[in-house]
């Protein structure tokens, strides 16, 4: 799987958009972008994924560029609640059960 | 739904004892992993079962083993506790079929090694 770059951290004020980025230069064409994130002392948890078009649910968008090598995660109107480490993880589609591979994320502080 | 369970949430143990952690998956999931959460390496994959089957497995020592049982239940376990393997051990768990389907993680257990 490809492998991914993110900031170590990131600020962001309560209620504006917090825009993480990630860096997948080498992604391939079978591989998706996942985004999850994990508040203290809880279990990561799933956001958002995608291919190549641009997602977006109740939690998240994920915009991703047209060559694929790099996307952000947009959570649009951040709350303290959003504090945690986000991680950007690409991975084949068809993997079976190839693993996750977890970066070191990005510690995002959402500031009051 | 309910989402994966974990069991217990805290366990304290000494050097040299055995521990077992339970995992209870999302109704409708069979495939259960397991991942290791230290300060240090951050998380790294344990095993996967499903079909009561391991699928694969992390670079970890044979003192880490797992089940799963037919309901897709899983335990993890592991011998002769080590300082180092202090640590949260995650469980998640996924519907099988669905090619891009994400993990479901629990919120882990956390064993202290003294």
């Amino acid at each position: 799987d490809a492998k991914t770059t993110q900031p170590p951290s990131m600020d962001c004020a309560e209620g504006r958009a917090a825009n993480l980025p990630c860096n997948h230069s080498t992604i391939s064409g079978n591989e998706y972008v996942y985004w999850y994130r994990q508040i203290h002392s809880q279990g990561p948890q799933y956001i958002i994924h995608g291919l190549k078009n641009n997602e977006t649910n109740e939690m998240a968008s994920l915009i991703i560029t047209e060559d694929r090598k790099s996307s952000t995660l947009i959570l649009p109107h951040a709350t303290l609640r959003d504090t945690a480490v986000y991680y950007c993880i690409v991975r084949a589609k068809n993997s079976g059960n190839t693993p996750l591979v977890f970066g070191k994320g990005t510690r995002l502080s959402v500031i009051a | 739904k309910a989402g994966v369970t974990q069991t217990p949430r805290y366990l304290i143990k000494t050097r040299g004892q055995q521990v077992t952690l339970s995992c209870s998956p999302i109704s409708g999931h069979r495939s259960v992993s397991w991942y290791q959460q230290t300060p240090g390496q951050g998380l790294q994959f344990l095993f996967e079962y499903f079909s009561e089957t391991q699928r694969n497995k992390g670079n970890f020592p044979g003192r880490f083993s797992g089940r799963q049982f037919s309901n897709s239940r899983s335990e993890m376990n592991v011998s002769t506790l080590e300082l180092g393997d202090s640590a949260l051990y995650l469980c998640a768990s996924r519907p099988l079929g669905a090619i891009d389907s994400p993990l479901h993680f629990g919120n882990g257990t956390r064993l202290t090694v003294t």
